[in-house]
């Protein structure tokens, strides 16, 4: 069956410091990869996705094929990016999204 | 537009009772999903909908779940004599063909 792994459940790190959010999934195919976020008292939205290979927020996130991966990075982090991260794997188009358990990533000032 | 929206927003029911969950997506979205999200963990999906039929619903946990989308556009999902493992935040989620999925902002249900 399909998984992904968050290893950490909180993440803390000091404003300006970088930041890199631990994904990892089990799927014999090609997966597509996406990160969501939730903010507080806020609903869950998507941060990126790997096929658009874009940069939001000034995150990336690159998919290893070879090790199973899709870390989510930042260089910089802000106090504004303290939230609720899941990574999400779809197998194809518009069908489920198998989640993580999520990280709490909190940003001290 | 208007995003997705769910209703009620909190739900506390006795176990034994019968609930219904709304869902109305955004307009002239296809695709109509639902997860639960128990406390500390991430969603996880129930069932789902292209257009009013419905594709896949493995992952309801019971038969006493059931979900339906008469008209392809608003779902509800029931549970019947809900017990206190049913409680979790329940949420909706529709899609066009983009692969984005638009959340709503979910169901709290506290079943006591």
């Amino acid at each position: 069956a399909q998984r992904v792994t968050q290893p950490e459940k909180l993440l803390s790190v000091f404003k300006g410091a970088p930041v890199e959010l631990k994904c990892n999934y089990s799927y014999s195919g090609s997966p597509e990869l996406f990160w969501y976020v939730q903010y507080s008292r806020q609903r869950l939205q998507l941060l990126l996705r790997h096929i658009s290979r874009e940069s939001i927020k000034g995150f990336t996130a690159d998919l290893n094929k070879g090790e199973t991966s899709f870390h989510l990075k930042k260089p910089f982090a802000q106090e504004e990016d303290s939230a609720m991260y899941y990574c999400a794997l779809e197998l194809s188009g518009n069908t489920p999204l198998v989640f993580g358990k999520g990280t709490r990533l909190s940003v001290i000032a | 537009g208007a995003g997705v929206s769910q209703s009620p927003r909190y739900k506390v029911a006795k176990r034994g009772q019968d609930v219904a969950l709304r869902c109305d997506p955004i307009s002239g979205h296809v695709s109509l999903f639902w997860y639960q999200q128990a406390l500390g963990q991430g969603p996880e999906f129930l069932t789902y909908f292209q257009n009013e039929a419905q594709l896949d619903k493995s992952g309801l946990p019971s038969d006493r779940f059931f979900a339906e989308r008469p008209e392809g556009s608003v779902s509800t999902l029931k549970i019947q004599r809900t017990q206190q493992e049913d409680s979790a935040v329940y949420l909706c989620a529709s899609s066009l063909s983009s692969n984005e999925q638009f959340f709503g902002p979910g169901t709290r249900l506290t079943v006591l």
